[in-house]
């Protein structure tokens, strides 16, 4: 089992709607969850993090996270053509930050 | 946030030579990562660069390979070594800034981009 599953992409929505990304971890001793955004050619970007049961909202994003089921995610609304990205979870365990997979987002016009 | 510079930005070198990366932050931060970006595929951690002593590597990765300085708390090196083809990949400098609070958040650099032929 990887130790961080994110559902593969790529994930294409017409623009307006809402994109939802998932990830699951398998340390249970993780606490802090962060979300970057990786747009082609570029670094990663940190666009939200999140340390308590819950949801968390920031503008059109918000993080959903249940440490009892091992699951985080990203909603994205009204999804802009310039939210086209790969998304990457990472969750922190040990003091150091484990990236997913990452899933590819493509917003249509 | 932190600034932070790496160098070089890319590079193609020969097999079997060495290249040593080097990331600069505008402030001072408690923690620094180097994470490889090989193509197609998402951030693999290297190594914690620690302060005045041995990096902690991951599994996988060697001292040998890819030895790692930290001579202060805003600078930091990575050589990777005997280079083959296999270690063309995007390596990338990440800190966590000095805030007061432990976030846990990473902020990471440009990326340097080798090629190696």
């Amino acid at each position: 089992q990887k130790e961080v599953e994110q559902n593969s992409g790529p994930l294409s929505v017409p623009e307006g709607a809402i994109a939802s990304l998932n990830c699951t971890y398998s340390d249970r001793g993780s606490q802090s969850f962060f979300w970057y955004r990786q747009y082609s050619g570029k670094s990663p970007e940190l666009i939200m993090s999140i340390y308590s049961n819950g949801d968390k909202e920031d503008g059109r994003f918000t993080a959903q996270l249940n440490k009892a089921s091992q699951y985080v995610s990203l909603l994205i609304r009204d999804s802009q053509p310039s939210d086209s990205a790969t998304y990457l979870c990472a969750p922190q365990g040990g003091g150091k930050l484990i990236f997913g997979q990452g899933t590819e987002l493509s917003v249509k016009p | 946030s932190a600034v932070i510079s790496q160098k070089p930005s890319r590079d193609i070198c020969q097999r079997g030579t060495s290249l040593t990366i080097q990331c600069q932050v505008d402030s001072q931060v408690t923690m620094m990562f180097w994470y490889r970006q090989q193509p197609g595929q998402s951030l693999t951690l290297i190594a914690t660069a620690n302060q005045g002593s041995e990096a902690t590597y991951e599994s996988g990765f060697v001292i040998d390979k890819f030895p790692i300085s930290r001579p202060n708390l805003t600078f930091s090196t990575l050589t990777v070594s005997n280079m083959s083809p296999e270690d063309s990949s995007i390596y990338l400098c990440s800190v966590e800034p000095l805030t007061g609070t432990n976030t846990g958040e990473l902020f990471f650099g440009e990326g340097s981009r080798l090629t190696v032929l």
